[in-house]
């Protein structure tokens, strides 16, 4: 079975772009979740959603950061505009139930 | 509220030596509680669960984690270390369907 899946894997950009990372879930699973991980922070839970529906946003930085889940098997990460303290790998993850979460392999985003 | 306190933010060990990572963790309810292994430049993968059936628990590559409730532990443990087993690991709470709780991770090295 496929895991969950990110794209793409590594970005490199400039600050102000915009950016937008991309999760497909494991098929069947109803819950999303969106993680970033430094080295300062660690991991921290950005947003999550149940059935598509965003239940807790709190962890969202700032307004720059926005997710969307328009469907059960897609979900999009978007930065705009970004700034270099953004730069972190960010994880995917989803499960069945919400329960133990599976992580996709990440996407390392770097701002220059 | 819920939270999870990993004891050591790194942890030596020689190869084939008994492996002890700790976790301690604060819940109201019955928790579910989780191992993950993060390898470099991986994402987190599933090492073992605990859901209330028994309470020693026995995951991937011969690690193994028991549930003491009076102690509010859930320590992760290897009879004998590989080289292989380096990598960085997080113990994770959760009390309802939803959100898991991290704990900030024990990085995990092995000497020959």
């Amino acid at each position: 079975d496929a895991g969950v899946i990110q794209s793409p894997r590594h970005e490199v950009t400039e600050m102000g772009q915009e950016v937008t990372l991309r999760c497909k879930p494991i098929s069947g699973h109803d819950y999303l979740f969106w993680y970033r991980q430094t080295m300062m922070r660690g991991l921290e839970l950005l947003i999550y959603f149940n059935n598509n529906v965003p239940i807790d946003d709190s962890g969202m930085p700032e307004d720059r950061f926005s997710a969307k889940m328009p469907n059960a098997s897609f979900s999009t990460l978007k930065i705009q505009p970004s700034e270099p303290r953004d730069s972190a790998v960010y994880f995917c993850a989803s499960s069945l139930q919400g329960r133990e979460q599976y992580f996709g392999p990440g996407t390392r985003l770097t701002v220059t | 509220a819920q939270s999870v306190t990993q004891l050591g933010s790194h942890v030596s060990v020689s190869e084939g030596a008994l492996v002890l990572l700790r976790c301690n963790y604060s819940s109201s309810v019955p928790p579910y509680l989780f191992w993950y292994v993060q390898y470099p430049n991986q994402g987190l993968q599933l090492l073992l669960k605990y859901t209330s059936a028994a309470t020693l628990v026995k995951g991937i590559n011969g690690f193994e984690a028991e549930f003491k409730k009076s102690e509010t532990s859930f320590h992760l443990t290897k009879p004998s270390a590989h080289m292989s087993d380096a990598a960085e690991y997080f113990c994770a709470v959760s009390e309802r369907q939803g959100n898991l709780i991290f704990g900030k991770g024990t990085k995990l090295s092995v000497k020959p």
